[in-house]
Parts: structure tokens; sequence; C-alpha cells
């Protein structure tokens, strides 16, 4: 029930866009997204309903493509502050618990 | 407002040992309680999960375990710690998961040596 997440890592200068992708093999009723600092506790991004909604936070947004059981992060014009392992996490539905993927790591550089 | 508490933060504990980790939630109640741990290229790995008191979701089988003996305290456990226990464990904790964000502890670096 592991989300997969592509790519696995990305390198990145100051300004730059990235795309993180998370699919899964079944229905999928919400998708998490976290961001985790090396030696730090995931903190919360967004969550993203079904209905295929689309959400933004600052210069970070995502979008939830129900009928494909896929979920992408969207970076744009990064700041260093962005680098770290993002994670995409998904629920099946209700009684069913939050799994993650594998993280995507980001390098943002100078 | 909700807080989550999680200890010890590191612990380096010999092959064969006992371990014992404890996660405390306050300001909710009847929260989803959950155990991740994290090893190197495996991303977050969902260990347990509780919708309630006594009520223990394992996902993963292996020489761990959990209980819930409070609404808002989750404990992880083993008898017998082997080197691949090694790694960084996280609590967290959500309301209604479906629609809602879970809550990182600061997790626990357990060493086995």
């Amino acid at each position: 029930q592991q989300p997969v997440q592509s790519p696995q890592a990305v390198i990145l200068r100051e300004g730059e866009d990235a795309v993180i992708n998370c699919s899964s093999s079944k229905a999928l009723y919400s998708v998490h997204w976290y961001r985790q600092k090396h030696g730090e506790a995931p903190v919360f991004l967004m969550i993203l309903l079904k209905g295929g909604e689309q959400k933004g936070h600052e210069k970070i947004s995502a979008s939830f493509n129900e009928k494909k059981q896929q979920s992408s992060l969207y970076l744009t014009a990064s700041q260093l502050s962005y680098s770290g392992t993002y994670f995409c996490g998904t629920v099946l539905g209700s009684g069913y618990a939050l799994n993650f993927g594998k993280g995507t790591s980001l390098l943002v550089t100078p | 407002s909700q807080t989550i508490h999680q200890w010890p933060a590191t612990l380096v504990q010999p092959v064969g040992s006992p371990l014992s980790l404890e996660c405390t939630v306050e300001g909710t109640s009847n929260p989803n309680l959950y155990w991740y741990r994290q090893a190197a290229g495996r991303g977050l790995q969902l260990l347990f999960y509780s919708v309630g008191i006594g009520q223990i979701s394992s996902e993963v089988p292996q020489n761990l375990s959990a209980s819930r003996p409070q609404d808002r305290q989750f404990i992880l456990s083993s008898k017998k710690l082997l080197l691949s226990d090694s790694g960084f464990y996280l609590c967290a904790w959500s309301g209604v998961v479906t629609s809602t964000e879970a809550f990182f502890g600061q997790g626990t670096r357990l060493t086995v040596v």
C-alpha cells in the first residue's frame, strides 16, 4: 500500500522549478504532502481530498488526479529553504492508515 | 493546543536487549496514533496504527510490538533487539486522517550495537 514517488532525488539551482510525483495502485481518498529536514520530524505542507482539487501554499502547490490515483507537488522559483526530503502520504479511506512513499530528496543550491 | 511528546531522543542499546519507546499526546481525545520507522532508503515505513485503546494494526511483521494502554499513550516495544532495528522512530497522531494532517513527534534515534 506504500505509494511510489518519483524522482528519488532532485538537484536544483535557486529559482528553478521542480515537480515531484506520487502514484498509487489503489484508489485514494486523500493525499498528504510533508517536508522533512535532516534529523527533524516531517512538517505538513498540504492535504488533497478526492475530487481532483488543486491547492497552493506560497510557491508550493499540488494537484490530485483521482482517476489516475496520482498526485504531483509543484515547487516554483525554488528557494534554499526548500531543501529537504518530500514525502507523499496516501489514505485509502476511513479507517485506513496514512502510508508514506520512500521520499524525494530535494537539494537547492545557490 | 495539541502537542505530542516522544522520548527518549536518542538511544543506544545492545543486541538482544529490550526496548520501550513512549509517545503521549495532549490536547485532543481519541486520536489516531502511528509508529513509523525511517531507515536509509526506505522512507517512512508504517509499523503500527491504532484507532483506539487496545486496537492495534500491525503493518510489518517483525520483533516489535505496540500497545495503547490509554487513549493518548502509545508504546513501542521489543523483547530482544536486532541490529536491523536501528533507525529513526517517529510517533504521530491525527484526527480524521482522511481529511486532516498528521502531527509528528521529534523522533527517537535508535542505534543497536
